[in-house]
Formats: structure tokens, sequence, C-alpha cells
């Protein structure tokens, strides 16, 4: 069964720390891997993407990176901002050749940013 | 360029009813896609449209659930007969190009479906 699994599950950091989320994934074969920020009441956004050749790919301050080895990601977040308070969703597209395009999505890490 | 719409932001029925859930894609998209997150769980896919047609409806949960996408332009979910367990926020999503690194999904912002 394709699993997304996400740590931590919540997050409370001061404003202008860094902090990494993790995303462990089973799902294969894989296409793709996304980050997602879901701020409170709106629908997800994508961070970045990177498919199973590429180790890291950065947006700004936030830094992902990808281990498909060992189905491991990710995402690292600079200097915080309180604008970063968000739930952060990993999502993964399973290969599929039958043009099924089912995106498997983590529960999500809730990250608080605190001045 | 205007987001992916949706109609209503919330609503609250009571077991038995029917609702009807309204998403209008980004203009040009062909790809539409259904999604549903369930309070505590992850964000499940329901369905995926191409233009009118149904492409994969593997997440629907059961037939009291319809998505039609008329015209291939917006597309309603409907909800005959409402259960509890149906409680929960609708996604929806369009692309360009579905699948692989061209295809990046935009979200709306939910409709919080609260079944009494």
């Amino acid at each position: 069964k394709n699993q997304v699994e996400q740590s931590p599950q919540s997050l409370i950091i001061l404003e202008g720390k860094n902090c990494t989320l993790q995303c462990n994934y089973t799902v294969s074969p894989f296409s793709n891997l996304r980050w997602y920020k879901q701020d409170t009441g709106r629908g997800p956004v994508s961070l970045t993407i990177m498919t199973f050749s590429e180790n890291t790919k950065s947006n700004g301050r936030y830094t992902a990176t990808l281990d498909a080895d060992t189905k491991q990601s990710s995402l690292h977040i600079t200097a915080s901002q309180l604008s970063d308070s968000a739930s952060y969703i990993c999502v993964v597209t399973p290969y599929s050749g039958a043009g099924s395009y089912q995106l498997t999505f983590g529960k999500g890490t809730k990250l608080s940013v605190i001045p | 360029e205007a987001g992916v719409t949706q109609f209503p932001s919330h609503s609250v029925i009571e077991k038995g009813q029917t609702v009807t859930l309204r998403c209008d894609p980004i203009s040009g998209h062909d790809n539409l896609y259904w999604y549903r997150r369930v309070m505590g769980k992850e964000i499940k896919f329901l369905l995926h449209f191409v233009k009118e047609s149904k492409q994969d409806e593997s997440g629907m949960p059961n037939n009291r659930f319809l998505a039609e996408r008329t015209g291939g332009t917006y597309s309603t979910l409907k909800v005959q007969p409402a259960e509890l367990e149906d409680s929960g926020v609708y996604f929806c999503a369009s692309s360009q190009v579905p699948g692989g690194l061209g295809d990046t999904q935009y979200f709306g912002p939910g409709t919080r479906l609260t079944v009494l």
C-alpha cells in the first residue's frame, strides 16, 4: 500500500530559527515528490517538486532534499518568518503508465512560528 | 489570473440531505481533480477529469457521490444522501498537463462540509 509518513506532527519554533521537516514514503514506482504549504482555510500551494534523480531543490528559504534509495525527503526552512506558520504536506506521485495521476498525501506537519 | 474557486466555502446539512459542491478550475486547464480530507486523516484522491471525461474515479467512496463536468469547464460533486462520515473538507484542483514535472495542480480553498 502506498503511504507517506511525516514527522513531526507539529512543531513550534521561534521566529528567525531554522527547522527541518521529515517525510518517509513507500510509494513505488515513484514519479516525483512535492512539498506543499497549506495556510489555514486555504488550499495547498506547491513549494518544490523533485524527480527520483534529483537530490535537492530550493525555493527561496525552502530547501527540499530527496534520497530515493532510502525513500526519505526533508524540507528545510531557513530563517523562519511568522508567515511560515502553516501545514507542510509531502505529496508523492506514483509512476503509472495507465494515465492515472493520483497523488498520495502525507498528513502534514503543522508548523507554528512564534515571535 | 483567477485561481481555482470553490462554492460554497462551508455547508452544514443534516444526514440524509443532498449537497452539491461546485468547482471552477483555472481557465484553460483541462485536468480537474477532486480530493477530500476527513478530520485527522490525510488528503485523499477522489477522481480526475480530463475535459468532460472521467479519467480516473477509483477514489470515489461509494455510489452516493456523483461528479460531473459538463462542457469541460466547471465541475460539481453531489453527495446524495449525505452520511455523517462524509464530513470533511473537499478540495478541487486543476492542472494543464497531467502527471510528471509539468503537472502542477493548483488547489482551491476547499469546501468544508459538516453532516449533522
